[in-house]
């Protein structure tokens, strides 16, 4: 069975950080893009991040650039998302999702995403 | 940025079509996706690729592009159909995007 399982999320202060995993299995891990979304409690989903399978290629929201890292462990088939300086507005639910297309060469997530995790809240509060 | 515009909301009888619309500059040169999410899950994509189906999506789910506007339509809609739709595409400035979501109501 194809399946993400987030893990990491939690309350953390203003200015604080958080590592968010996403393991992975039930496919090649490391032929496909991957991709970090958000949702804010009672928003619309947000995309922070992408990254490509092995071929490289990774993007950054703007909101995200320069306080967030996007990372990946293809032995591990694990998805990461380093969160540094968290702001109140970072407060939601992040999902880690596989791009539907295998990746190949310098990624690009194009397609759209067929297989998403359940989730881990992140709450930024003091 | 690159936006993508939704109506809000839709309503449909059971039994009938559901048309949700997205819109964006230039968006029948990108590629269109459709997601489904009801209160409490996760998103699941419903159409990729403008029109493609993923495995063990109903046939009721069909995608179109026209020029700039990208629609949904669920034929025969169903009380389980009840649940937000949000469009999203790629563009090379801002990489990936979401529309702002649309409710839709089975009434």
């Amino acid at each position: 069975e194809v399946q993400l399982v987030e893990s990491g999320g939690g309350l953390v202060q203003p200015g604080g950080s958080l590592r968010l995993s996403c393991a992975a299995s039930g496919f090649p891990f490391s032929a496909y893009g991957m991709t970090w979304v958000r949702q804010a409690p009672g928003k619309g989903l947000q995309w922070v991040s992408s990254t490509g399978g092995s071929g490289g290629g990774t993007y950054y929201a703007a909101s995200v650039m320069g306080r967030f890292t996007i990372s990946r462990d293809n032995l591990k088939n694990t998805l990461y998302l380093e969160m540094n300086s968290l702001r109140a507005e970072d407060t939601a639910i992040y999902y880690c999702a596989k791009d539907v297309r295998r990746s190949t060469g310098y990624y690009q997530p194009r397609s759209g995403f067929d297989i998403w995790g359940q989730g881990t809240m992140v709450a930024v509060s003091s | 940025s690159y936006d993508l515009t939704q109506p809000p909301s839709v309503s449909v009888s059971p039994g009938q079509t559901a048309t949700v619309t997205c819109s964006g500059d230039g968006l029948g040169d990108k590629y269109t996706c459709w997601y489904q999410q009801k209160p409490g899950q996760s998103p699941v994509l419903v159409i990729y690729q403008d029109y493609k189906r993923p495995s063990g999506i109903p046939e009721r789910f069909s995608g179109s592009i026209s020029g700039n506007t990208a629609t949904l339509t669920i034929s025969g809609t169903q009380a389980i159909d009840e649940a937000d739709y949000y469009c999203q595409a790629w563009d090379s400035s801002t990489a990936v995007v979401f529309g702002g979501g649309t409710k839709v109501t089975v009434l």
